[in-house]
Order: structure tokens, then sequence, then C-alpha cells
């Protein structure tokens, strides 16, 4: 069965406090992987695909790793407004998406 | 740029009662979803379109049923709403990539949905 796993559940950061989170994931045939954030109340906002192992993706403060079996979201110096739950999804089919629960970033001034 | 749009963006039912969600996008995608986030859970599939004029059952489909208007729009329906379809229905579009991967989906701000 496909799966994905995020974790932390949840991260408190400080201001400039560098961090990772991460996402592993079993499904056979990997077709890409992509990293959305969710601001309260609004629907989630593409970031990044990932479609290799080895492949990086950078945005901002933001930069995704991916390897076979997990990929990571690297928070360089994060700043308040960085604060989000950051969602993990497998590409399982053509048309569907496999749904981490989420890890929810706090950032603190 | 509207993007995908989702009405309305509250609604509170009755057990029983039926109701329509709405979602259009302006993106001319070929592809449209309709996702449930639960608590604790990831976005569950509901159902899909892959082009207009078909639609098919994701992981979830149970209690729903939906219809592709035309390219632009993606209707929800509860026919006989239930407590535990409380949620927050979310609308996305994509079109259609490489042969093994999809572009990526955009998504709506989302209806949230209580049924008492």
């Amino acid at each position: 069965e496909d799966q994905v796993t995020q974790s932390p559940e949840a991260l408190r950061l400080q201001e400039g406090e560098s961090s990772s989170l991460n996402c592993s994931y079993t499904v056979s045939g990997l077709r890409g992987l992509f990293w959305y954030r969710q601001d309260p109340g609004k629907g989630p906002e593409f970031l990044f695909t990932l479609y290799s192992a080895g492949e990086e993706k950078e945005k901002e403060r933001l930069k995704a790793t991916l390897t076979k079996k997990e990929s990571f979201l690297h928070i360089t110096a994060p700043k308040p407004e960085d604060s989000a739950t950051y969602l993990c999804a497998v590409q399982v089919s053509d048309y569907k998406l496999s749904f981490g629960a989420g890890t929810t970033v706090t950032v603190r001034a | 740029n509207a993007g995908v749009t989702q009405t309305p963006k509250f609604q509170v039912l009755k057990t029983g009662q039926s109701m329509t969600l709405q979602c259009a996008q302006d993106m001319n995608h070929n592809s449209m979803y309709w996702y449930r986030q639960d608590p604790g859970m990831g976005l569950r599939l509901i159902y899909y379109s892959a082009s207009e004029g078909t639609t098919d059952k994701g992981e979830v489909p149970n209690g729903y049923n939906v219809s592709r208007l035309n390219k632009r729009e993606f209707s929800l329906r509860l026919e006989s709403a239930a407590p535990s379809q409380t949620s927050v229905y979310f609308c996305a579009s994509s079109s259609k990539g490489a042969a093994y991967s999809n572009q990526p989906q955009h998504f709506g701000d989302g209806t949230r949905l209580s049924i008492l």
C-alpha cells in the first residue's frame, strides 16, 4: 500500500534557526513528489516537484531534496512568514496523489 | 488571476440535507479533483475528472456524487449529509503533463462544511 509519512508533526523554531522536515514514502514506482505550503484557512500552495533521486529544488529559504525513500524540506534562516503547514504528496498513478498529514512550522521572532 | 474558485466558503447543514459544492477554474486545465481534509490526516481524494466528460472514484467516494459540467466547472454533491462528512473540502485542477507525471495540482481555498 502506498504510504506517505511526515515528521515531525509540529516544529517550533526561533527566527534564523535552520531545520529540516522529513517526508518518507513507500510507493511502487515514484512518478513525482510534491511539496506544498498551506496557510490557515487557505488551500495548499504548490512549492516544488521532484522526480528522481538526487534531485534538488530551491526557492528563497526553502530547499527540497529527494532520495529513493524520502524527501527533505530544508528551511534555512527561517522568518516568521515561513510559518505554515508543509504538505508532502507522491504521485501514485496518472491522476492520484497520496498526501502526508503535514508538518506545522511555527517561527518565532 | 482567480485560479480555482470554490463556493460557498462556509456551510452548516443538518443531517439528511443535501447540497452541492461548486468549483470553477480559469487556467484551462484538463483535470479537476475533489479532496477532503480532516485533522491529523492527509488530503484524501474523493473523485476526480481526468478530462471533460469523464469522472472517476478516488479513495473515499461513498456518500458523494460529482458532475463535470464543462471544462471549467466540477461540482460535488452530498445527497444526504451525515456528521461524518463534516470536513474541509478542496477542489484542485491540473493540466496533463509528461506521460508519467502530471503538472502540479492547484487548489482553491476550500469549503468548510459542518453537519449537525
